[in-house]
């Protein structure tokens, strides 16, 4: 059962233009989430976060937006660069106890063309 | 802050042997996690360190492999007895508690396997 959902496998967009990628969950426990960022042959690097008390973190060019009732965020990456191509992650955890291990989704491949 | 280092980069085994993968988390990180990904997927969790305390192992996590931390620093990750089946990256990261209910994973380069 996938807890962490990206449903769109791959994005192509122009330089310069919007990049919206989005995340679906199912799990109402979760309360912090993240979006990753993997080049091919290394491992995944941290982007953004945001905490389920806000609905809005932004850094840079990139803006995650949580919709809490929906189960849904999405990132936002304004104005794409080509060097923005990469796997896109989004992950999901549960504060309190003692794992902050993250649920991963399948990713999304985003290419931005030139 | 050289990051989290994992080695090799590379392994490429026959079916029926015993690799063994090492981790070298961020310093002062008493936090560690082993996680593995294969093609069109995510990374999906195995197990997970608390200095040298072994807290959780996931269910993918057969009795053919073993994670160690000793002395909280480096992790190995065994795998006995290799199949196809266990052919991934094996990836590694660690984090340390810096706002409670928020932490962030770094993760390390990667081990890649390859059973024949």
């Amino acid at each position: 059962d996938q807890q962490v959902k990206q449903n769109s496998p791959s994005l192509s967009v122009q330089e310069g233009r919007i990049s919206i990628l989005n995340c679906d969950y199912t799990n109402s426990m979760f309360d912090y989430f993240l979006w990753y960022k993997k080049y091919p042959a290394e491992g995944p690097t941290f982007l953004i976060s945001i905490s389920s008390i806000k609905d809005k973190n932004e850094d840079g060019r990139f803006t995650v937006f949580l919709n809490k009732s929906a189960k849904h965020l999405s990132l936002h990456i304004v104005p794409s660069q080509p060097g923005d191509s990469a796997v896109y992650f989004c992950a999901a955890s549960r504060s309190g106890g003692s794992n902050y291990k993250l649920t991963f989704g399948k990713g999304t491949l985003l290419t931005v063309n030139p | 802050d050289t990051g989290v280092s994992q080695d090799p980069r590379h392994k490429i085994t026959k079916r029926g042997q015993n690799v063994t993968f090492r981790c070298d988390p961020i310093s002062e990180h008493n936090r560690l996690y082993w996680y593995r990904q294969t093609l069109g997927q995510g990374p999906e969790f195995l197990t997970y360190f608390q200095n040298e305390a072994q807290l959780e192992k996931s269910r993918l996590l057969s009795d053919r492999f073993s994670a160690e931390r000793p002395k909280g620093s480096f992790s190995t990750l065994e795998i006995q007895r290799t199949e196809q089946g266990d052919s991934a990256m094996y990836l590694c990261a660690s984090s340390s508690r810096q706002v409670v209910g928020n932490e962030k994973l770094f993760f390390g380069s990667g081990t890649q396997l390859s059973v024949l």
